[in-house]
């Protein structure tokens, strides 16, 4: 089957820190991995994206590179800052056209300043 | 940028009542919306995939007498928790993929409401 195991939260950080949010699948066929994050009040929003193995996706400091060999997509950034403090979904489709998404729990994450 | 607008934000209802849930495509028309349903502490699990104008598509195990799925629109669809008890108190999360792409909208991304928080009493 399909399934996305993320790490569980919350995580607590301190600015300037770095961060990383685990996350692992299982899926058949071809997968393309999302990370989304949802702010306080909002609805989810795409953070990120990979559509292949090696690929690695990035924005706004985030990213993360889709492993098929250990079948993970670990978000990562060098140095987090307060606006960063939200839940962060670990998401993935099986590459078929506008298919359904698979999520992890999400993690919420907590920036001090 | 794309909007995906889900009202109400909260609802308050007691126990055998239904209640009706607007999803909304605000600045484009879309193909296929999807209602998902989230537990406190969990992932958001799909209930099922609403297309414009055929009958929405459930998963396995939801009960779709009681949870009623109208896209009347190419920009709204609803759900209908029917008949609700407490066991339905939940977060309900809808999602769009546009028709078509074109300036910040891309085709393949699925764009999210902020949610819905039923309490049933």
């Amino acid at each position: 089957g399909n399934s996305v195991t993320q790490m569980e939260g919350p995580v607590t950080l301190s600015e300037e820190a770095f961060l990383t949010i685990n996350c692992t699948y299982t899926a058949t066929g071809y997968p393309s991995l999302f990370w989304y994050v949802q702010y306080p009040g909002e609805g989810l929003q795409l953070l990120l994206k990979a559509t292949k193995a090696d690929d690695k996706g990035s924005n706004k400091g985030f990213e993360a590179t889709y492993r098929k060999e250990t079948t993970s997509f670990h978000l990562e950034k060098g140095s987090v800052q307060v606006s960063d403090s939200a839940v962060y979904f670990c998401a993935l489709d099986r590459g078929s056209t506008l298919g359904r998404l698979y999520f992890g729990r999400g993690t919420q994450l907590t920036v001090w300043p | 940028g794309a909007v995906v607008s889900q009202h109400p934000s909260r609802v308050i209802c007691k126990s055998g009542t239904s209640v009706k849930i607007e999803c909304r495509s605000l600045d484009f028309q879309a193909t296929t919306m999807f209602w998902y349903r989230q537990f406190p502490k969990q992932s958001l699990m799909l209930m099922a995939t609403s297309n414009e104008g055929s009958k929405a598509t459930y998963e396995q195990g939801v009960e779709k007498d009681k949870f009623l799925i109208n896209h009347a629109s190419l920009t709204l669809s609803t759900l209908t928790v029917t008949s609700a008890h407490p066991e339905d108190s939940s977060f309900y999360i809808c999602s769009a993929y546009p028709r078509t792409s074109g300036g910040e909208l891309a085709k393949n991304i699925q764009y999210f409401g902020a949610g819905t928080r039923l309490s049933v009493l």
